[in-house]
């Protein structure tokens, strides 16, 4: 069964540092990920997804991604943080022969700092 | 504008009643889903549906239903067994098929306050 390993649970950078959350997965077959980021109090918004194709993948608000088979990873990041990006980021991988459904990470808030 | 909408956004209840919370789509998707949302513990899938009339349990089912009686609702019940339903309700929905099939759509929550 699929599963994803977010390290950091909490992750404080400061305004125009870069941003680095860190997604670990496991899957037995070429897997689709994707990464969500969630504002307090609402719902799930997609930053960006990987399903096969180019290993670097760029998402919405300056975020990108890069596929890394041989380390079973797919880290966001953003080169510089601005104070909108705080918010909790969420990595999920398409689970298995299991129709469309997800498994996800337990999640990363960050914090920016002015 | 379509979308998911899910209501209430804030709910109060007893111990020991049941609560019917509410996700509505236009997005003419056929898959639906609720989640959980717990601090520290990400999103777990509570149940699913592919298709009007058909639901299946998702992993942590024990103490909720739901119905599927339309292709625009899914409705779930927290009922009076679920030990531990204060937390954060997540609906969503997506294509079953076509382009993008795999990409899930959120609304925005319900947060559930059991007292």
């Amino acid at each position: 069964a699929q599963s994803v390993t977010q390290l950091g649970s909490h992750v404080s950078v400061s305004e125009g540092a870069l941003v680095l959350l860190r997604c670990n997965y496991s899957s037995s077959v070429p897997p689709y990920l994707f990464w969500y980021v969630q504002y307090p109090n609402q719902g799930l918004q997609l930053l960006l997804k990987y399903t096969s194709a180019a290993t670097l993948v760029k998402g919405i608000n300056g975020f990108e991604a890069e596929f890394k088979k041989s380390e079973t990873s797919f880290h966001l990041t953003k080169p510089s943080a601005h104070m909108s990006d705080a918010a909790e980021y969420f990595c999920a991988v398409l689970r298995d022969n299991a129709g469309n459904m997800l498994t996800f990470g337990g999640g990363t808030r960050l914090m920016v700092k002015p | 504008d379509g979308g998911i909408t899910q209501s209430p956004k804030y709910l109060f209840r007893k111990e020991g009643q049941n609560v019917t919370l509410s996700c509505e789509q236009n997005l003419n998707h056929d898959a639906m889903y609720w989640y959980r949302q717990d601090p520290g513990q990400g999103l777990r899938l509570i149940y699913y549906s592919q298709i009007v009339n058909d639901f299946q349990k998702g992993d942590i089912a024990e103490g909720y239903s739901v119905s599927r009686e339309k292709k625009e609702s899914f409705p779930l019940t927290v009922t009076s067994a679920q030990k531990n339903p204060t937390a954060f309700y997540l609906c969503a929905s997506s294509k079953s098929r076509g382009r993008e099939w795999f990409e899930q759509y959120f609304g925005p929550g319900t947060r559930l306050t059991v007292t």
